[in-house]
């Protein structure tokens, strides 16, 4: 079974440049998740779907992160314009039902 | 804040010794704790659950101890190997929108 795909896997931008991160989910999870690990910190939630819906997304700082879910599969999350402290992993998560979700390698964004 | 929190920061045991670690957690609504491991450049790997109702599982070399009077969790490692170091997060369930909420971390460092 493939896993979650995420790319890039590196990023770096400048601060005030836009950035987009793409997720491919496991076939046929219905949950996706990101989330925001900044270093030396356990990883936090940015937004829920549950098939292209937003089930939470409370942590999302709305004014620069946006994402997306077009037609329940793959995902992309965007920073526009990006802060020094946006530099993190960027962690894509899925899951089939229940709790259990399954991550990607993550992508890592330096701001500078 | 966090409810969930790791007792130490850091562990480093020998190979072929017992691990254990600790994990506090505040919300009593909580009723799903799930541990799992991370390696450098990788995302978070499930290692085992344990629901609120139960106070003991058993994995694969893993036991997951949940105490509820003290809200603490742990979890223990038999017979650990090099391949076992890694950075170990407890995560928590409390809302029916089956995010998790990470704690920060317990650094796992086995020495031959």
């Amino acid at each position: 079974e493939a896993g979650v795909a995420q790319s890039p896997r590196y990023k770096i931008i400048e601060k005030r440049q836009s950035v987009a991160f793409w997720c491919n989910p496991i076939s046929g999870h219905a949950t996706l998740y990101w989330y925001q690990q900044i270093l030396g910190q356990g990883p936090k939630l940015l937004i829920q779907f549950q098939n292209n819906g937003v089930v939470d997304d409370s942590q999302l700082p709305k004014d620069r992160f946006s994402a997306e879910r077009l037609k329940g599969v793959d995902s992309t999350l965007k920073i526009q314009p990006a802060k020094l402290e946006d530099s993190a992993v960027y962690l894509c998560a899925s899951s089939l039902a229940g709790w259990e979700a399954f991550f990607g390698q993550g992508t890592r964004l330096t701001v500078v | 804040g966090e409810s969930v929190g790791l007792h130490l920061p850091t562990l480093s045991v020998q190979e072929g010794d017992n691990s254990i670690i600790n994990c506090a957690y505040s919300n009593s609504a909580s009723d799903y704790f799930i541990w799992y491991k991370q390696e450098s450049g990788k995302g978070p790997q499930f290692i085992i659950d344990i629901r609120s109702n139960m106070d003991k599982r058993q994995g694969q070399r893993v036991t997951v101890l949940l105490n509820k009077t003290v809200k603490h969790l742990s979890l223990q490692i038999a017979a650990t190997q090099p391949g076992d170091s890694a950075v170990y997060f407890c995560a928590e369930n409390w809302d029916s929108g089956y995010a998790l909420n990470f704690g920060k971390g317990t650094s796992l460092l086995v020495t031959p």
